[in-house]
């Protein structure tokens, strides 16, 4: 079964810095998805940015960018130029084809003025 | 606004009672997920519908069902509640089934068992 592991439950971070967020994975299977969702404190569930495994190059969406490395099953996500707004809690989740979403614990982020 | 609307929003209940969550999806939007959020908690994955039939299947008790209309909305019926029920639930919908779309979610219902 899949799983997926953050390994930073929380971290704190000065505004305007840059701020990276673990994580790993663990499946057998070549082609996949990967996704960093955000969730503020209004609880919504928002998408920050997407990897198709069959993809080399890294996603990256604005201030947003990840580093994805297939071999060492790491997908970790940068936040450049931090907002006091990227305060939140942050999931990294995977995806197969034809299946459900799994999500890791999470990482709660705080963003200090 | 992603599009995928919950009702109730809020809703407070007592032990034993049954209730039922909605989710409309997205225009187009063929899949429908259901999880469940407990406080301070990851995402736990409870049941996936595809066109109108069960997809998959995660930790979802046996109290629990849901099922998805010919319009594509889905209900998710909670029986027999326990204060342990007590919980965001999200749901979720993508335009395939699982394949190259992103899921987006709803707002969330955030059901309290008293």
């Amino acid at each position: 079964a899949q799983t997926v592991t953050q390994s930073q439950p929380e971290m704190s971070v000065q505004e305007a810095e840059t701020v990276t967020l673990s994580c790993t994975y663990d499946t057998s299977e070549s082609n996949y998805y990967l996704f960093w969702y955000k969730q503020p404190p209004s609880r919504q569930m928002i998408l920050v940015i997407r990897q198709e495994a069959y993809k080399q190059q890294n996603a990256t969406e604005n201030r947003f960018s990840v580093n994805f490395q297939k071999a060492a099953k790491s997908f970790s996500l940068k936040i450049s130029d931090s907002q006091l707004g990227d305060t939140a809690m942050y999931f990294c989740a995977f995806m197969k084809p034809n299946d459900k979403i799994i999500f890791g614990k999470g990482t709660r982020l705080h963003i200090l003025p | 606004d992603s599009g995928v609307t919950q009702t109730p929003k809020h809703l407070i209940t007592a032990t034993g009672q049954r209730v039922t969550l909605r989710c409309s999806p997205r225009s187009g939007d063929l899949s429908v997920y259901w999880y469940q959020q407990s406080l301070d908690q990851g995402l736990q994955f409870l049941i996936q519908y595809y066109n109108g039939e069960e997809r998959a299947k995660g930790n979802i008790l046996e109290r629990f069902s849901a099922q998805q209309f010919p319009d594509l909305h889905s209900e998710l019926n909670l029986s027999s509640l326990e204060l342990g029920d007590s919980a965001l639930y999200f749901c979720a919908s993508s335009a395939s089934l699982g394949g190259a779309s992103e899921a987006f979610f709803g707002q969330g219902t955030r059901l309290t068992v008293v």
